[in-house]
């Protein structure tokens, strides 16, 4: 089974430019989430899909991000314009039941300079 | 409201001792507890889970944590610690009952010194 792939890797970018981070979770899990972990601090939740409705989006930290999960596939975060203070690593996971655990992907470090 | 503490930044053992790395919980309901660690360079991999039954679970690695419900901590031990341990871990609950999602610790840095 493939896991949870999420790319890039690695992006940097410049003040105020956008970034797209993008998000496959593992085939058949309609559980979607999103978390950042920023500098050192605890790993913080964005947002939960449940197939492509957003359930929680509580954690969204302001209006320059959105998320989409289009037909409940894969799911993209988009930051625009980016700050710095947007800099960390975005983590996604999947889960097929919301206590099932999740299995998160590798992580896409972001660093805006 | 739920939340996770990981009391140390980092923790220090060398390779062969037993290591300990602490994990307190406050959550309105029965939790589920999750331990999940993060290599250098590399995405969060799940180690284990406490969803009921045994307080004692046994996970990846040789890994195994404690649930102790009146101390609310899920801490998370190792017999005999390998340099190839030294890695981020983090310390997850969500809480059983309604709709919640996992909450994470600040991470605590395990470095096993040869």
């Amino acid at each position: 089974e493939a896991g949870v792939t999420q790319f890039p890797s690695h992006s940097v970018i410049e003040k105020g430019q956008t970034v797209t981070l993008r998000c496959d979770p593992i085939s058949g899990h309609d559980n979607l989430y999103w978390y950042r972990r920023v500098m050192g601090k605890e790993i913080k939740f964005l947002l939960h899909f449940v197939k492509e409705s957003k359930q929680d989006e509580s954690g969204m930290p302001n209006n320059r991000f959105l998320a989409e999960r289009t037909g409940g596939t894969y799911s993209t975060l988009k930051v625009q314009p980016a700050e710095l203070e947007d800099s960390g690593v975005y983590f996604c996971a999947s889960s097929e039941f919301d206590r099932a655990g999740y299995t998160f992907g590798s992580g896409t470090r972001l660093t805006v300079v | 409201a739920q939340s996770v503490a990981q009391p140390e930044d980092q923790v220090n053992v060398a390779e062969g001792n037993p290591l300990t790395v602490k994990c307190t919980y406050s959550v309105s309901g029965n939790p589920y507890l999750f331990w999940y660690v993060q290599y250098p360079n590399r995405g969060l991999q799940f180690l284990l889970k406490y969803i009921t039954g045994d307080n004692l679970v046994k996970g990846s690695y040789g890994f195994e944590a404690e649930f102790n419900k009146s101390q609310t901590s899920f801490h998370l031990k190792k017999p005999s610690a390998l340099v190839s341990d030294s890695a981020l871990y983090f310390c997850a609950v969500l809480n059983s009952g309604g709709y919640q999602k996992v909450t994470f610790g600040t991470g605590t840095k395990l470095q096993v010194i040869p």
